[in-house]
Formats: structure tokens, sequence, C-alpha cells
């Protein structure tokens, strides 16, 4: 297990068109996060999953937006209706965690969306 | 809101120098404070944590400080190299799952 990996590294998509990102955690990892940057900041917060179990989703999370992880493993987020602004790099994250103690993240290489 | 402010933007310093960046956080419950390098093009690196229950921490170059009543904590980076240069990114943590909420980043440069 060499890391967390992302597919695609890069799409270029019309506008309205939908997307799916894909991403493969560390195994041993329960917890798995997505989150969005844009040039010049830090990533915002999307969404995560314990195990299969999609726990928290940001308000920046349109309707257009849908994550899942089946079976607790990969996980997909796809845009429906894709626009200009969904334009970003789409990064995803694993963590263990136990109990409340938290530890930090390991990032894939992300995805980066282009919307034209 | 959950908010974490992260100066200076940009820092340049010269080769062999130390660099300090600084972040506060509002979250009075955060408990968990990593920082990450991110490197052009490539992914975030964990470079360095710290818990709620620990004042500062070292890690041969580097080290994090927290001051848990001020709700800030610092980056310190001594005897700095080139390949030192990359964006620095803060984080703190927010509510249960371990959700960070990230600076903006500084931008740091080392001059040889």
């Amino acid at each position: 297990d060499t890391g967390v990996s992302q597919n695609p590294r890069h799409k270029i998509t019309k506008r309205g068109q939908n997307v799916t990102f894909r991403c493969d955690p560390i195994s041993e990892h329960n917890r798995l996060y997505w989150y969005r940057q844009t040039l010049g900041q830090g990533p915002e917060f999307l969404t995560y999953f314990q195990n299969e179990a999609q726990l928290e989703k940001s308000r920046l999370l349109s309707d257009r937006f849908s994550a899942e992880r089946p079976k607790g493993s990969f996980s997909t987020l796809e845009i429906q209706r894709t626009e200009q602004g969904d334009s970003a790099m789409y990064l995803c994250a694993s963590s263990r965690n136990y109990g409340s103690l938290n530890y930090g993240y390991t990032f894939g290489s992300g995805t980066r969306l282009t919307v034209v | 809101g959950e908010n974490v402010e992260q100066h200076p933007s940009t820092l340049s310093v010269q080769e062999g120098d130390s660099a300090v960046i600084k972040c506060t956080y509002s979250d009075s419950a955060s408990n968990y404070f990593p920082w990450y390098k991110q490197e052009l093009g490539k992914r975030p690196q964990l470079i360095i944590d710290i818990r709620s229950n620990v004042g500062e921490k070292k890690d041969q170059r580097i080290a994090v400080t927290l001051n848990k009543t001020a709700k800030h904590f610092s980056l310190h980076i001594t005897e700095t190299q080139p390949e030192d240069s990359a964006v620095y990114f803060c984080a703190a943590s927010i509510g249960y799952g371990n959700k960070l909420v990230f600076g903006a980043g500084t931008i740091l440069r080392v001059k040889s």
C-alpha cells in the first residue's frame, strides 16, 4: 500500500457535464475526507466518511455534489451539471482515528478539474 | 464560524536564517494542530503536529509551539535551506471527526 491514490489526475469537461472522481485511501485508515483547493488558498473541507458512513457535509457541498464510500473502501465524488466555479483541485485524504485521538491526514495527489 | 488565520502570506529569508509562521484559531475546543508543506504541483505533506496537551514539539530543524489561552500556534524552521521553499499550511481540528480547517497558506522562499 503506497498511499492515497486518486484518479484521474486531470479532468477537463464542458460546463453542464457530470464528472466523477475516485479515491483509494490507505487500507488501514478508517476515515476518508474530500477537500477542494483553489489557487492560493488552503484546502476547504467538503465531506468526510468514517468507514462507509458519511458523517458530515460542508455547506460548500451543493446538491450537485454527491459522495459515496461503498463498503468503507474507495470513495467517489460526483459533480453534476458542472459550472466554471467548480474548477479546482479536489483532494482526498485518509486518516486513522481511535476514539477522540486525532492523527494527521495523508493526502492524495488530487484531481485537477477544469470546466470550460 | 470556524476559522484559522495564517500570517504572513509570503516570507522570504536568506539561507541559514530562521523562519516563523503564525496561526490563530477560533474554536476553543480544537485539540489537534498539524502543519503541512506543499511543493508546487504536489500533495500537501504532514511535517509536524501538536496536540493541545503539549506546549512545544521539535523535530530536527522544525518546531511548533502552542498557546491555548491565546489560541495561536507557530511553526519555526531553523537553519533554512533552499529545499524548504514551499507553501506551508497550518490547520486546526474542529469538532468530532478530525475535520481540519486550514489556513490560507504561507509561501516561503529561501534565497541562497
